[in-house]
């Protein structure tokens, strides 16, 4: 079955280490994103990408990093930088482009600073 | 600023009921507006996607209803179950996706 694969599903950091999230889509999607998502807010987007090799900032990219060398990953690193890393990190997937369709997303990865 | 606006409050509903939820957005032209469920722990589903010279959509026991003078949508859940029981996200497409902090709905059997 085609899907969007995150891990690991659960993730402690030391503060002051970088971490970094998988993420892996089979579905053939050129564009994949993440968001953020804390209690009582909405989905944040982090970074975005439309194609290979090529990614754009989101909304609160600070403290964040990705990189897009292969269609099917999208690697998420949380740095020593962002201050306050704590939250449900969830990856997406969508054919991309102008085209209006729904996106696919994993599980997510929970991410806590001890 | 923009703004989509979905209610905090969580909607109680009896088995067999019609559940309604709003989402209301200002500062937007989107021309697509999608509704996703969430369960607790899990990434948001795709449920519907209605254009913006769409009135409704329906799918299922879903129907959904986009007023871009009002500049509102609003879900309905038919014959509501248990099953049902989620958050409810609605998201505007416009040069990206931008979601709703989601409205939680409990079906009471």
């Amino acid at each position: 079955d085609g899907g969007i694969t995150q891990s690991p599903k659960y993730l402690f950091r030391k503060e002051g280490q970088n971490v970094t999230l998988s993420c892996e889509q089979n579905l053939n999607h050129d564009a994949m994103y993440w968001y953020r998502q804390d209690p009582g807010q909405g989905l944040r987007l982090i970074y975005y990408s439309q194609i290979v090799n090529d990614f754009q900032k989101g909304d609160i990219a600070e403290g964040y990093s990705v990189s897009r060398e292969k269609k099917e990953s999208f690697p998420l690193t949380v740095t020593s930088a962002q201050k306050n890393p704590t939250a449900f990190y969830l990856c997406a997937s969508s054919i991309g482009g102008a085209l209006p369709y729904g996106y696919t997303f994993g599980s997510g990865t929970r991410l806590t600073v001890v | 600023s923009q703004k989509i606006e979905q209610n905090s409050e969580a909607l109680n509903i009896q088995e067999g009921k019609t559940a309604t939820l709003t989402c209301n957005y200002t500062n937007y032209s989107p021309a697509y507006l999608q509704w996703y469920r969430q369960d607790p722990g899990r990434g948001p589903v795709f449920l519907l996607l209605i254009r913006e010279n769409e009135k409704e959509k329906r799918k299922e026991r879903l129907k959904v209803t986009f007023d871009t003078t009002l500049k509102q949508s609003l879900f309905h859940i038919t014959a509501s179950q248990p099953a049902d029981s989620a958050t409810y996200l609605c998201a505007l497409l416009s040069n990206r996706l931008a979601f709703g902090k989601g409205n939680q709905v409990v079906v009471i059997p």
